[in-house]
């Protein structure tokens, strides 16, 4: 079964400007998470999509914002990027079950310039 | 907020010693706890996701245990190999009945010196 992907890998961008982050789930993972890790932070929690539809949010501002298709893809968007938007981006998908084991994609390494 | 606490931070060990990180919590709202292994240029990979107070769950020389009550989950490695290299970090699931995220501590990071 392949795993989680995210693309592109790596990214860099300048201020202000916006960018789109993509992930598709383990095949039958309904459930995609999206994480943030900055240096000397924990992985911090985005948002869930399950089933198209947004269950959770974390403390992010309006500017980060994502969809899940129907084919459980997710796609996240950052808008008028900022400096400390620079980070390790983790999408994680997670089959039913209320343990919610998360399976982790490689990450999009952004920079922002 | 919650606040998962981990510790320590970091760790370095000699190949063949044993040792043990700790994770604490301040409540119980939550189902599960869960332990990730996160090496270099990896992704996070799931250990163990334990749900009852008492909880023990081992995997080779890894094990690890849950206590709800005094709020802290424990994370042992038996005689440490360089591949076990890596950041443990641990997280709670469901927490306040909200499903479908975790809370993640910041880890601890583990090297083991050949």
């Amino acid at each position: 079964k392949a795993g989680v992907t995210q693309t592109p890998r790596y990214l860099i961008k300048t201020r202000g400007q916006q960018v789109t982050l993509s992930c598709s789930p383990i095949s039958g993972h309904r459930s995609v998470s999206w994480y943030q890790q900055t240096p000397g932070q924990g992985l911090q929690f985005l948002f869930e999509y399950f089933s198209e539809t947004q269950r959770n949010k974390g403390n992010f501002p309006g500017r980060f914002s994502g969809r899940q298709f129907s084919n459980s893809r997710s796609e996240m968007n950052v808008s008028t990027l900022e400096l400390g938007d620079s980070a390790l981006y983790l999408c994680a998908s997670s089959p039913l079950g209320r343990e919610n084991i998360q399976y982790f994609g490689a990450g999009t390494r952004l920079s922002v310039l | 907020i919650l606040n998962v606490e981990q510790s320590p931070q970091s760790l370095h060990v000699q190949e063949g010693d044993s040792t043990n990180f700790t994770c604490s919590f301040p409540s119980s709202n939550f189902y599960a706890l869960h332990w990730y292994r996160w090496e270099t240029a990896k992704s996070p990979e799931a250990l163990f996701v334990m749900t009852l107070n008492g909880d023990e769950k081992k995997k080779g020389r890894i094990s690890a245990t849950l206590n709800t009550k005094e709020g802290y989950s424990y994370l042992y490695i038996k005689g440490s190999q360089p591949e076990d290299s890596a950041t443990y970090l641990c997280a709670l699931g469901d927490y306040g009945g909200s499903q479908g995220n975790l809370i993640f501590g910041k880890g601890t990071k583990l090297s083991v010196k050949p």
